[in-house]
């Protein structure tokens, strides 16, 4: 029963260096949300996707792209990191339309650290 | 300013405390309302949710919304060590595709 997993879980990165974070999802949800977690500011929404092959911006997208090949993954990526970029990132899932309550399912979270 | 507002806390209580967690919010046009629950070192996890105004009861916890004064309460009877987290509010119009966040009250229930 994975629901969520994303992959790493913890990443050491310098400054300008790249990398992508891997979100998978096993409930054939629809939806799919990449989050930012920081002291003080709450969730963020960076970019989400609401099917395969869609993306679209949220709250903070500025450094990060997004891409959606296939339904079950959401990969977020880092091209140039920055130090701002320090944080922790959430993957969640929610299916589309039916229940009307926003359940969103989230994953552990990946810890980034920008030297 | 944000959409949806949230006292960071901390907060601390003894065991056996009411609690009471509170959001206001601006965006007249949200019409559900949750909240996630963040143990540490987790993702969230939804806890109970309500839709338009009035109470939920779900055990010792139970959500209250008040469109008119646009406030977001969740109350926890009976407080446990194992309710210590990161209680998060959240609300969408419905229709809308994303949800939008409180930051979070930390809460301790102290032994």
């Amino acid at each position: 029963n994975a629901g969520v997993t994303q992959t790493p879980k913890f990443r050491v990165l310098k400054t300008g260096q790249s990398m992508t974070l891997l979100c998978a999802q096993d409930m054939n949800h629809e939806y799919m949300y990449w989050y930012r977690q920081d002291p003080g500011m709450g969730l963020r929404l960076i970019h989400y996707s609401v099917g395969e092959g869609t993306t679209a911006k949220g709250e903070v997208p500025d450094g990060y792209n997004v891409s959606r090949l296939k339904k079950q993954n959401f990969l977020l990526g880092l091209e140039s990191a920055a130090p701002s970029q320090t944080s922790v990132y959430f993957c969640a899932s929610r299916v589309r339309g039916g229940s009307l309550t926003g359940e969103l399912f989230f994953g552990e979270g990946s810890r980034l650290t920008v030297l | 300013q944000k959409e949806v507002e949230q006292d960071p806390g901390p907060l601390s209580v003894p065991e056996g405390a009411i609690v009471s967690l509170n959001c206001t919010y601006s965006n007249s046009a949200f019409q559900y309302f949750m909240w996630y629950r963040q143990y540490s070192r987790k993702g969230p996890e939804l806890l109970m949710y309500t839709y338009s105004s009035g109470n939920k009861e779900d055990g010792r916890f139970t959500a209250q919304v008040d469109k008119s004064s646009k406030y977001i309460s969740l109350f926890i009877r009976d407080s446990q060590p194992s309710d210590s987290a990161t209680y998060l509010c959240a609300s969408h119009t419905g229709t809308a595709s994303k949800l939008t966040f409180g930051t979070g009250t930390r809460l301790q229930v102290t032994l």
